[in-house]
């Protein structure tokens, strides 16, 4: 299976910093990859497919970038809201598989 | 509105059987394929199992291989995962997941666009 690796595991940041997480796939998906945030006691909620393409509704503060086998996760200018886990997926190598998590908590 | 809404969660005993549904309203489930993930308590996400359109192609996990069976039923726009020989470590929030592309108009695999609310189940004695 493809071992999704994120990091950091927690980030502790303020509002209006710019934060980036990192997830690195132990071989090759190409663009497969899906960015899910999730609150305490929620589902996720998916913020990214293909790597970088923003879904329907999903602030612009947020963005996604590949190099190779590493994949970002940016939001540009934290608000209140954005605290909580993501998760990225994989889903170019059968099974899928998450990272375990990065938890973003306010400084 | 596109929503799924899971049901059947609860506590059972070590050995013991459930079975879930997951209600989709607001799509065509048969356009679909559709995957249970769980969530441990405190933990990430694992994927479970999906199944295909066709409800004949089944995937597992190797964790609840030959225990669990998922299946659906389009003309009922449900979703189903029957789950035996439970052990303490399927302790779990189990979600229903929808693949974002209509099957065939993607990737083989998919991102998960729609979740449900999740149920929990329980295996202790």
């Amino acid at each position: 299976d493809v071992q999704m690796t994120q990091s950091p595991s927690t980030l502790s940041a303020s509002v209006g910093d710019r934060v980036t997480i990192s997830c690195r796939a132990s071989q090759n998906v190409w663009s497969s990859l899906a960015w899910h945030q999730q609150k305490p006691q929620k589902a996720p909620k998916l913020l990214i497919s293909d790597a970088s393409n923003l879904e329907s509704g999903v602030p612009s503060r947020f963005s996604g970038s590949a190099s190779g086998t590493e994949f970002t996760l940016t939001i540009s200018s934290l608000q209140p809201e954005d605290f909580a886990t993501y998760y990225c997926q994989q889903y170019g190598t059968f099974p899928v598989t998450f990272g375990q998590g990065t938890k973003l908590e306010i400084k | 509105e596109v929503q799924l809404l899971e049901s059947g969660g609860g506590l059972v005993q070590p050995g013991g059987s459930l079975r879930l549904s997951c209600a989709a309203s607001g799509f065509s489930l048969g356009d679909y394929s559709m995957t249970w993930v769980r969530q441990a308590p405190g933990k990430g996400l694992e994927w479970v199992s999906t199944i295909l359109p066709n409800a004949v192609t089944t995937h597992y996990g190797d964790s609840v291989k030959g225990r669990f069976t998922i299946s659906r039923d389009n003309s009922k726009n449900t979703l189903y995962l029957e789950m035996n020989s439970l052990r303490a470590d399927d302790t779990a929030v189990y979600y229903c997941a929808k693949s974002l592309r209509r099957y065939g108009s993607g990737p083989h695999d998919d991102a998960f666009d729609i979740w449900g609310q999740g149920t929990m189940v329980t295996v202790s004695s």
